[in-house]
């Protein structure tokens, strides 16, 4: 079982919908969760991070944490084409301040 | 500006032959690390470093190298490159606290090994 996981899409959803994006984690000990965008070829970029329980909302963006169930999700609302990306889920990994990360979801935003 | 930078940003060489990437930060960040980016494997860590002198591997280490002489720069040695070093590599910093070290990635070093 990977330590992150997630679905690799492509998730497609139209433009002004709202995007789920989901990440089950294995690590019952895992204390904070990022979210990072990446477009083809460029580097991760810091969107959101969660270490508590329930709803966090920035923008457009929420995220959601539930540790009881190892879950973490990114709801995008009002989905723009500038959207669509590559949306990385980490955790944590103790001590060491690694990251380590899910494989990604593809999200395409059709106009 | 705040970033994170790496040189070069392309490189093509061959087997064998030593390369060493830089990596330098300008947000007095204690810590910097190390990632490779493989399709269908994402982000891997392959060395961290919490400060100056300190070092110690990450989950794929073989074959590589880091130092870290002063804060701001923490280069990738590769003694030997092999085809299998072939990947996107991506430098990253952040400050030391308790809860959430929210990195910052340099934009990328693209690897070929013929």
């Amino acid at each position: 079982q990977k330590e992150v996981e997630q679905n690799s899409g492509p998730l497609s959803v139209p433009e002004g919908a709202i995007a789920s994006l989901n990440c089950t984690y294995s690590d019952r000990g895992s204390q904070s969760f990022f979210w990072y965008r990446q477009y083809s070829g460029k580097s991760p970029e810091l969107i959101m991070f969660i270490y508590s329980n329930g709803d966090k909302e920035d923008g457009r963006f929420t995220a959601q944490l539930n540790k009881a169930s190892q879950y973490v999700s990114l709801l995008i609302r009002d989905s723009q084409p500038s959207d669509s990306a590559t949306y990385l889920c980490a955790r944590e990994g103790g001590a060491t301040n690694k990251l380590i990360f899910g494989t990604g979801t593809l999200l395409a935003v059709q106009p | 500006e705040a970033q994170v930078t790496q040189n070069p940003r392309y490189l093509i060489t061959v087997t064998g032959k030593k390369l060493t990437v830089t990596c330098s930060q300008n947000m007095n960040h204690e810590y910097m690390s190390w990632y490779r980016q493989d399709p269908g494997l994402g982000l891997r860590q392959i060395y961290y470093s919490m400060n100056v002198e300190v070092t110690d591997k990450g989950d794929v280490p073989e074959g590589y190298k880091v130092s870290r002489k002063e804060k701001r720069n923490f280069p990738l040695i590769l003694e030997s490159p092999s085809p299998n070093q072939t990947s996107l590599y991506f430098c990253a910093s952040s400050p030391w606290r308790e809860v959430y070290n929210e990195q910052f990635f340099g934009p990328g070093t693209r690897l070929t090994v013929l």
